[in-house]
């Protein structure tokens, strides 16, 4: 069972806009920044958003983060086929003394 | 180009010993901490642990399930981090993942990710 909550499945048609949420508590998102990591099929974790909403090098304008309180949320504009994939939030976590990872939304794209 | 390249993996017996290597190029390795996370089959992420940079004296923290059976280490002269893992337990079962890890400020984040290696718990 994952510290941070996410919901397992999300769904969407290409073009239009999806939202993913995070929620976690005062010891990791409420005191801590959020990164987003995508993972294609087979593939290796990606950092797609870091420090709550900055996107790195490379990363499509689509991709947007946000964070309030002890919540965060990816959301992922102009939906294409190739967004398929796993989606993770994570946190350090200040008791924990660790990174928490959400436990990961499966984007499908219909 | 940044690279991470883990190697290691393989199948060992419960109660049994592998350790890891992850292989840096492509950045000046010494100031970075490395972070190790994991991944059970058809499961998601779990955080192992991580080893800082000697600017902030190779400082080592650990995951609960993990703490006390894990070391993480490094040798900055080869460019390598590494995971010790013993007494390995079947729910160890994983893909391991080793990570560069950067700061902005305050806050971090693992921009670079190796591509795994499989460790396989099994008798």
């Amino acid at each position: 069972q994952s510290v941070l909550t996410q919901p397992p499945s999300a769904s969407e048609t290409p073009g239009q806009r999806v939202t993913i949420s995070c929620s976690g508590s005062s010891s990791n998102i409420g005191s801590n920044a959020v990164n987003w990591y995508q993972q294609l099929p087979g593939t290796a974790p990606k950092l797609l958003i870091y420090s709550n909403n900055q996107r790195p090098s490379g990363v499509p304008d689509r991709f947007s983060g946000s964070k309030s309180g002890t919540s965060a949320s990816l959301a992922i504009s102009g939906l294409q086929s190739e967004d398929e994939a796993d989606y993770y939030c994570a946190a350090w976590d200040d008791s924990l003394s660790g990174v928490s990872f959400g436990g990961g939304t499966k984007l499908t794209v219909l | 180009e940044v690279q991470l390249v883990e190697s290691g993996g393989g199948l060992v017996q419960p109660g049994g010993s592998l350790k890891l290597s992850c292989a840096a190029s492509g950045f000046t390795f010494s100031d970075f901490a490395m972070h190790w996370v994991r991944q059970a089959p058809g499961k998601g992420l779990e955080w192992v642990g991580r080893i800082k940079n000697k600017a902030k004296n190779y400082a080592t923290t650990y995951a609960a399930p993990v703490k006390g059976r894990f070391t993480i280490s490094r040798d900055d002269s080869k460019n390598t981090a590494y995971l010790q893992m013993n007494s390995l337990k079947t729910e160890d079962t994983a893909v391991y993942y080793c990570t560069r890890r950067d700061c902005s400020g305050d806050y971090c984040y693992s921009d670079f990710w190796g591509q795994g290696t499989l460790v396989t718990v099994s008798s």
